[in-house]
């Protein structure tokens, strides 16, 4: 089973700053099957990033994906109030399980 | 629009079972596979496993085999979620979620449904 770990687990940044959350997996992973997501409290997550770099629909563009091998980071340009949130990274692998990450809260400082 | 809409809060006594429904609509249902997740209280998402909409097969995680059981009634466009000897460590907050056709993702999610286990 493929482990992801989410660095770092609690990020204090304030608005207008830039975010950048970090997720390793235990093994090389596509990065097509890599995506990350938001959740804000009381309610569902919502898909922001999808193969590791694509934005999905109506996802603002200060959001972005990279990364490649095992190693994939989502980074926050320019930070608005209603980006603080839970973040969790999410990979598709062997024997088409799915695991997420163990997320990385992000707070206003 | 497409939407996945959950049943309702559920409180259970330990022993007991429990059935969660998620109705697609806005969309094919047959045409994408539905996975459960589980959000236990103040933890992370913990992906419980799918089930294929065209032909009704399911697959587990490990930690979700035996007790939990997926299964669907296509002619209502509606995917369900039993766990049967409920425990407190059930408690949690259970979300359907639509695999993206475009990518292993889940671009669509039920609002959850709150299962409380207690004695």
């Amino acid at each position: 089973e493929i482990v992801l770990t989410q660095s770092p687990g609690t990020l204090s940044l304030s608005p207008g700053e830039r975010a950048t959350l970090s997720c390793r997996a235990s093994q090389s992973i596509s990065s097509s099957y890599l995506a990350w997501y938001q959740q804000k409290p009381g309610q569902a997550p919502r898909l922001l990033i999808y193969g590791a770099s694509n934005r999905a629909t109506g996802i603002p563009d200060r959001f972005s994906g990279s990364g490649a091998g095992a190693d994939f980071t989502l980074a926050i340009s320019r930070l608005e109030p209603e980006d603080f949130a839970v973040y969790y990274c999410q990979q598709y692998g062997i024997s088409s399980m799915y695991t997420f990450g163990q997320g990385t809260k992000l707070e206003i400082k | 629009q497409v939407q996945l809409v959950q049943s309702g809060s559920e409180l259970k006594k330990p022993g007991a079972s429990v059935k969660v429904s998620c109705k697609a609509s806005g969309y094919t249902f047959s045409s994408s596979a539905m996975n459960w997740v589980r959000q236990a209280p103040g933890q992370g998402l913990e992906w419980m496993g799918w089930i294929t909409t065209n032909t009704g097969n399911p697959t587990y995680a490990q930690g979700f085999r035996g007790r939990f059981v997926f299964s669907l009634d296509t002619s209502v466009s509606t995917a369900y979620l039993q766990i049967s000897s409920l425990k407190a460590e059930d408690t949690a907050v259970y979300y359907c979620a639509r695999v993206s056709a475009l990518a292993y993702s889940f671009d669509i999610w039920g609002q959850g449904t709150m299962v409380t286990v207690f004695s």
